[in-house]
């Protein structure tokens, strides 16, 4: 049982460059998260999927895109990467709204 | 939107020291988790406390919902190297989490 899991683990990329984050979670969890933390400002999220074949944003949105591939995946992606983009993300699962998240290990992304 | 104020920011004690973290907010929370993050990590569930008034130990962790739902704390007592990491408390909503900043917590051996 891995839990959730995230790849990369580390990503250096170009102003402009595109990429793609990936999650995937092994606890049949309904709903998904993906989240930024960036230094004093605690997580935010950026998109959710309360569950499959639903997508919704969270505070911070723009800039990112995603994809409710199956039950099991949840996929970021950045079409046109911006410095201001750089940070820790997170991917997070859990069976239903109010139930407890369980987290990745994180993706971090720097951005020149 | 509704916002977690946590304080303090950081905090850096002895180890064997109490402390105590706090978690307010405007808004009343249908219940409210705390999330304890180790570097390099994601969060961790440490509980979720759901009745106001409601008081759960952890151990040497004591969480308090405050009456209204608007506010909580984390009671720490005889801190260990190993309580080291950041702090989190999160609003529950229907769909999301609401994330406080946090309080980084360094206890020196």
């Amino acid at each position: 049982n891995a839990g959730v899991t995230q790849t990369p683990k580390f990503q250096v990329l170009k102003t402009g460059q595109s990429m793609t984050l990936q999650c995937a979670q092994d606890m049949n969890h309904n709903s998904m998260y993906w989240y930024r933390q960036d230094p004093g400002m605690g997580l935010r999220l950026i998109y959710y999927s309360a569950s499959e074949g639903t997508t919704d944003k969270g505070e911070v949105p723009n800039g990112y895109n995603v994809s409710r591939l199956n039950k099991r995946e949840f996929s970021l992606r950045l079409e046109s990467a911006a410095p201001s983009q750089t940070s820790v993300y997170f991917c997070a699962s859990s069976r239903g709204g109010a139930e407890t998240q369980y987290f990745g290990p994180g993706t971090r992304l720097l951005v020149l | 939107t509704q916002l977690l104020e946590q304080s303090p920011q950081f905090l850096s004690i002895q180890e064997g020291e109490n402390l105590t973290v706090y978690c307010n907010s405007s808004s009343v929370f249908s219940s409210l988790q705390w999330y304890r993050q180790e570097p390099g990590e994601g969060p961790v569930l440490l509980v979720t406390v759901v009745t106001g008034g409601e008081v759960k130990k952890l151990k040497r962790l004591t969480f308090q919902f405050g009456d209204a739902r608007k506010d909580s704390s984390l009671h720490i007592t005889a801190a260990q190297p190993g309580d080291t990491g950041l702090y989190l408390c999160a609003g529950v909503g229907s769909y999301q989490l609401t994330f406080g900043k946090g309080t980084k917590l360094s206890v020196i051996p």
